[in-house]
């Protein structure tokens, strides 16, 4: 089992609130993802991390923002959540590049804004 | 075009049947290959890696062709707990995230 852990599981929140989704691990990787996945539709990425004070945006835009303070944790805000934010946010981390490493996935958040 | 493409699915087959998955890539410097499972709202999780020269992992067989940029997933024997979303997932695998995952293709398998 890949030691990555999304927090919360399901979050159902109003229109207009701050919300930050956890995502730490402990398996010393360096970079980190973050995934976000409509019902039955394909993975998108959203943003990324090459190590501590590294952050890029990904393919998909996003209105949400990360940080990268420390290596094992790498959370997601949504400073003024709307219902089209509403979907799963997966959370993944990898190793280095040279060991051929796959991507572990978190067990993901899944978000619905009212 | 895609970077990534594999076939529309979704797949149904009985018990028991052979399914194979075909998946291109786009980007020829692509350095690793993986194929993951998905199972309906669930995190994916890999299913095995591809390599050059071709591997196998019991009932699952995973074929890559650099040439052609093509990978193949082949299921023998199939069994009802093989019901998933199967995930081609390319690296471009230098420094960056590069982790490409297709679309997807569904599969069924029906008693």
């Amino acid at each position: 089992e890949a030691d990555i852990y999304q927090t919360p599981r399901y979050l159902v929140i109003g229109t207009g609130k701050k919300i930050t989704l956890e995502c730490s691990q402990t398996m010393g990787h360096d970079k980190m993802y973050w995934y976000q996945q409509d019902p039955g539709m394909e993975l998108h990425l959203i943003h990324y991390s090459y190590g501590v004070n590294s952050t890029e945006k990904g393919d998909l835009s996003s209105e949400s923002t990360v940080s990268r303070i420390r290596t094992e944790h790498f959370p997601l805000t949504l400073e003024s959540a709307r219902p089209s934010h509403t979907s799963q946010y997966l959370c993944a981390s990898s190793g280095p590049s040279w060991t051929n490493t796959e991507a572990f996935f978190g067990q993901g958040t899944r978000l619905t804004v009212v | 075009r895609k970077e990534v493409e594999q076939d529309p699915g979704p797949f149904n087959v009985p018990e028991g049947a052979t399914v194979a998955f075909n998946c291109t890539y786009s980007n020829s410097a692509s350095q690793s290959f993986f194929w993951y499972r998905q199972d309906c709202r669930k995190e994916p999780k890999l299913l095995m890696s591809v390599y050059s020269s071709g591997n196998e992992d019991g009932r699952f067989t995973a074929q890559l062709n650099r040439a052609s940029q093509y990978i193949s997933l082949l299921i023998r024997d199939s069994k009802l707990s093989d019901s998933a979303t199967y995930l081609c997932v390319v690296n471009l695998d230098n420094y960056g995230q590069n982790f490409v995952f297709g679309p997807g293709t569904r599969l069924s398998v029906l008693p």
